[in-house]
């Protein structure tokens, strides 16, 4: 059965501390893997979406990572308003159904 | 703003009583999607939509859903006979089928109560 976990459930950085979110997954065969930002009471916000392993994508202070069993995102130097719960998400082959795990809510403190 | 939008933002009801929810997708995207997320999980598969066809619907979406696209357009999602667990946000998705890419983009999601 495809699956998704994340780790760590909840995460408290002080702003300027750098840390990973870890994504591990097991799928049948994987069509891609997306990061997403959830704020409180709104939509998940599309980040990144990664294909294969050993790919890399960038935005601003968040760098994703994959790898055949596991993805990271990467903060650099977080700021408070980076503060969300981030989700990740797995789509096999041959369906559109992303499965999602639980998220890491992250707080970041002045 | 062209991003998704869904109607109503919050609804609150009495446990046996049907309602509808909306969804407007970003215009030009053909696969429409709905999930369920309750307090501390992740947003759970229902269905999706390629255009006016129905491609897959979850186990989780038992008789008493049913979803409809019917020109194409925006969606609808009707629950009959509410029940208490069905309290939950329930978030809508859209996407546009182009070589790899199949970024799902959501909306800011309905917020069902049951009492």
């Amino acid at each position: 059965e495809d699956q998704v976990t994340q780790s760590p459930e909840a995460l408290r950085l002080q702003e300027g501390e750098s840390s990973s979110l870890n994504c591990s997954y097991t799928v049948s065969g994987l069509r891609g893997l997306f990061w997403y930002r959830q704020d409180p009471g709104k939509g998940p916000e599309f980040l990144f979406t990664l294909y294969s392993a050993g790919e890399e994508k960038e935005k601003e202070r968040l760098k994703a990572t994959l790898t055949k069993k596991e993805s990271f995102l990467h903060i650099t130097a977080p700021k408070p308003e980076d503060s969300a719960t981030y989700l990740c998400a797995v789509q096999a082959l041959g369906t559109d159904k992303l499965i999602f795990g639980t998220g890491t809510r992250l707080q970041v403190f002045p | 703003d062209t991003g998704v939008s869904q109607d109503p933002r919050h609804k609150i009801t009495k446990r046996g009583q049907n309602v509808t929810f909306r969804c407007d997708p970003i215009s030009e995207h053909n696969r429409l999607y709905w999930y369920r997320q309750t307090l501390g999980q992740g947003p759970e598969f229902l269905t999706y939509f390629q255009n006016e066809a129905q491609l897959e619907k979850s186990r989780l979406l038992s008789d008493r859903f049913s979803a409809e696209r019917p020109k194409g357009s925006f969606s609808t999602l009707e629950i009959q006979r509410t029940e208490q667990g069905d309290s939950a946000m329930y978030l809508c998705a859209s996407s546009l089928v182009s070589g790899r890419a199949y970024e799902q983009y959501f909306g800011p999601g309905t917020r069902l109560t049951v009492t």
